[in-house]
């Protein structure tokens, strides 16, 4: 069974311009979370999809960042314009059920903005 | 606003070694604690999940336990290999598996 993918692993690009990671989910897994590292801190929440409904996206940092999930199954996260603060790594994680269980999280995809 | 705090930052241990990573967080009221392990450019792997009601979880050589009411948590790993060297994070769950993250604990076992 394949586990979450990201893609891209790496993405580098200038201030302003824009960046659409993505993930797929574990196959059955309503449950959809993104978090992310910056720099030097811990990881935090982002937001987290039931199917194709944003259920809490209280730690989206601002609006240069649109979070889609279209049928419930992959989902997108944007940014847009990029600033150099947002530079880090961006997790994906599903789950199968809301009530409190496992995560199993992607690899992540690494964003450098210059 | 709960705080998750792992001590130490970084560990050095020569193989064999028993050893003992620390996890503590300021709001008792959580619905499970997860310990990971994150390998350098890798995702975060599930090690253990206790719950609420829990107290330990064990899993080949490590056993993680959990004191709710004092905000503490404890990963022990039995007669430590070089393999098992990588970052180790504590999340505990507020509820809807919105995790917040320690810091993590570097682990470095030599041979």
């Amino acid at each position: 069974e394949a586990g979450v993918t990201q893609f891209p692993s790496h993405s580098v690009i200038e201030k302003g311009q824009t960046v659409t990671l993505r993930c797929d989910p574990i196959s059955g897994h309503d449950n959809l979370y993104w978090y992310r590292r910056v720099m030097g801190k811990e990881i935090k929440f982002l937001l987290h999809f039931v199917k194709e409904s944003k259920q809490d996206e209280s730690g989206m940092p601002n609006n240069r960042f649109l979070a889609e999930r279209t049928g419930g199954t992959y989902s997108t996260l944007k940014v847009q314009p990029a600033e150099l603060e947002d530079s880090g790594v961006y997790f994906c994680a599903s789950s199968l059920t809301v009530v409190d269980g496992e995560l199993f999280f992607g690899e992540g995809s690494r964003l450098t903005v210059l | 606003k709960q705080e998750v705090t792992q001590i130490p930052a970084a560990l050095s241990v020569p193989e064999g070694e028993n050893l003992v990573l620390n996890c503590s967080f300021t709001d008792s009221a959580i619905y499970n604690l997860q310990w990971f392990r994150q390998d350098p450019g890798k995702g975060l792997t599930s090690l253990l999940l206790i719950q609420s009601s829990q107290r330990e979880q064990t899993s080949g050589r490590l056993n993680a336990s959990l004191d709710k009411s004092s905000g503490r948590s404890t990963l022990y790993i039995a007669a430590s290999q070089p393999g098992d060297s990588a970052t180790y994070l504590c999340a505990v769950s507020g509820g809807y598996n919105k995790l917040i993250f320690g810091a993590g604990t570097r682990l470095a076992v030599h041979p």
